[in-house]
């Protein structure tokens, strides 16, 4: 069964002060690992697309990486606007059509 | 902007009844998934209709079906509503360009009393 935890659940961050959040995953054969934005009460985001151990992919101030166990967001100097909750979530080959299995969310506070 | 419409924005129920909610895509793609996403957790994949057809199942009883029709446009309906049955539905629907990844509608909060 395909597994997703992201850590930690909760992050507060002071303006400019840059952090990582985690994502570690367990597939059976990996199609790709996403990472979405959710603001209370929307749907989710869609920020980024990984396919393969060693892909990194980058917007503004949000920089995506992932290993063979695991995904990394890097958040470089935090504006307020970049409080949400940032969802990891993964495709597998075997998996019956465009099934996405989430993880639980990391909740970012950036206070100014 | 996704694309994604859903309806009604909010809904509130009370436990036993039925509820329908709707959702479609600017694109028209022929697949759409539907999600369950209760308060502080991730969304959760309830199922996915290809051409008008279920093609894969999450973890949920039968009494949450769907239907899917010619202009792609999609239902989720839930019978005999439990008080666990509270989340916020979202539905998505895939890329128009080569990549795999899903977009998502703004959601329909479900409130059951």
């Amino acid at each position: 069964e395909d597994q997703v935890t992201q850590s930690p659940e909760a992050l507060r961050l002071q303006e400019g002060e840059s952090s990582s959040l985690n994502c570690s995953y367990t597939v059976s054969g990996l199609r790709g690992l996403f990472w979405y934005r959710q603001d209370p009460g929307k749907g989710p985001e869609f920020l980024f697309t990984l396919y393969s151990a060693g892909e990194e992919k980058e917007k503004e101030r949000l920089k995506a990486t992932l290993t063979k166990k695991e995904s990394f967001l890097h958040i470089t100097a935090p504006k307020p606007e970049d409080s949400a909750t940032y969802l990891c979530a993964v495709r597998a080959y075997n998996n019956a059509g465009n099934m996405l299995t989430f993880g639980g969310g990391t909740r970012l506070m950036v206070k100014p | 902007e996704t694309g994604v419409t859903q309806s009604p924005t909010h809904l509130i129920k009370t436990r036993g009844q039925q509820v329908t909610l709707r959702c479609s895509s600017q694109s028209g793609h022929n697949t759409v998934s539907w999600y369950q996403q209760a308060l502080g957790q991730g969304p959760q994949f309830i199922f996915q209709y290809y051409r008008e057809e279920e093609n894969g199942r999450g973890n949920f009883p039968p009494r949450f079906s769907g239907l899917q029709f010619p202009n792609y446009s999609s239902e989720l309906n839930v019978n005999a509503l439990e008080l666990d049955d509270s989340a916020l539905y979202l539905c998505a629907s895939p890329s128009k360009g080569p990549g795999i990844e899903q977009f998502f509608g703004p959601g329909t909060r479900l409130t059951v009393l």
